[in-house]
């Protein structure tokens, strides 16, 4: 399968400050998305984005898919407490039937907010 | 309530004693998909349902079956668990993928088994 490569692997940073994560891949995909897990739960859909070059926001959250389209990035600005979580790129590389539900996962960010 | 619901959420079992882990999902959705979570791994794709009678493999198919006999429901089946299937599993549905509109997958809460 193909190999998602998101980093840092875990960030620890004070309330206020903005965070930055990125996503790399050997192949070329069509979608990214970016989703959230909390503790004792499962993932949650943040950002999809569909074109190489794109940026999306939702709330304090920025996505940019990478005009190579093999990498993607989010940032979150003004940390607060609740942004505690596991935070995971995706990627979907299929174009049709069948392989569209094939959705490829980074190995998470794991982020700490400190008060 | 819109919902991915899968049962049990917890299961410790032994070595060669088959199980199934129940997926229901009730918003009509096209695609579904199983998931496992490792520690430092991430989530890695089990199996793929785009409809009913419909299933492709994804990374890590090999000790599993999946069937989709009805468009709601889709489960996992360990023919014969090892202890090396001890995981976090999650089930996922999605309406649809297309090129350009995406919904991404809506995940379950998860189902932690263990096999000693």
């Amino acid at each position: 399968g193909q190999q998602l490569n998101q980093s840092p692997q875990s960030m620890f940073i004070q309330e206020g400050e903005d965070v930055s994560m990125n996503c790399t891949s050997s192949s070329i995909f069509n979608t990214w998305l970016w989703y959230k897990q909390d503790p004792g739960e499962g993932p949650v859909l943040l950002i999809a984005l569909y074109k190489a070059g794109e940026l999306t926001s939702n709330g304090r959250l920025t996505a940019q898919f990478g005009i190579t389209r093999k990498d993607s990035f989010l940032n979150i600005s003004a940390s607060i407490p609740s942004d505690v979580g596991i935070y995971f790129c995706a990627g979907q590389s299929g174009d049709r039937g069948s392989t569209l539900g094939r959705l490829y996962f980074g190995r998470g960010t794991q982020l700490t907010v400190w008060p | 309530e819109a919902q991915v619901t899968q049962n049990p959420r917890y299961l410790i079992t032994v070595t060669g004693k088959k199980l199934t882990v129940t997926c229901s999902q009730n918003m009509n959705h096209e695609y579904m998909s199983w998931y496992r979570q490792d520690p430092g791994l991430g989530l890695r794709q089990i199996y793929y349902s785009m409809n009913v009678e419909v299933t492709d493999k994804g990374d890590v198919p090999e000790g599993y079956k999946v069937s989709r006999k009805e468009k709601r429901n889709f489960p996992l089946i360990l023919e014969s668990p090892s202890p090396n299937q001890t995981s976090l599993y999650f089930c996922a549905s999605s309406l649809y993928f297309r090129q350009g509109a995406n919904y991404g997958y809506t995940f379950g809460s998860g189902t932690r088994l263990t096999v000693v």
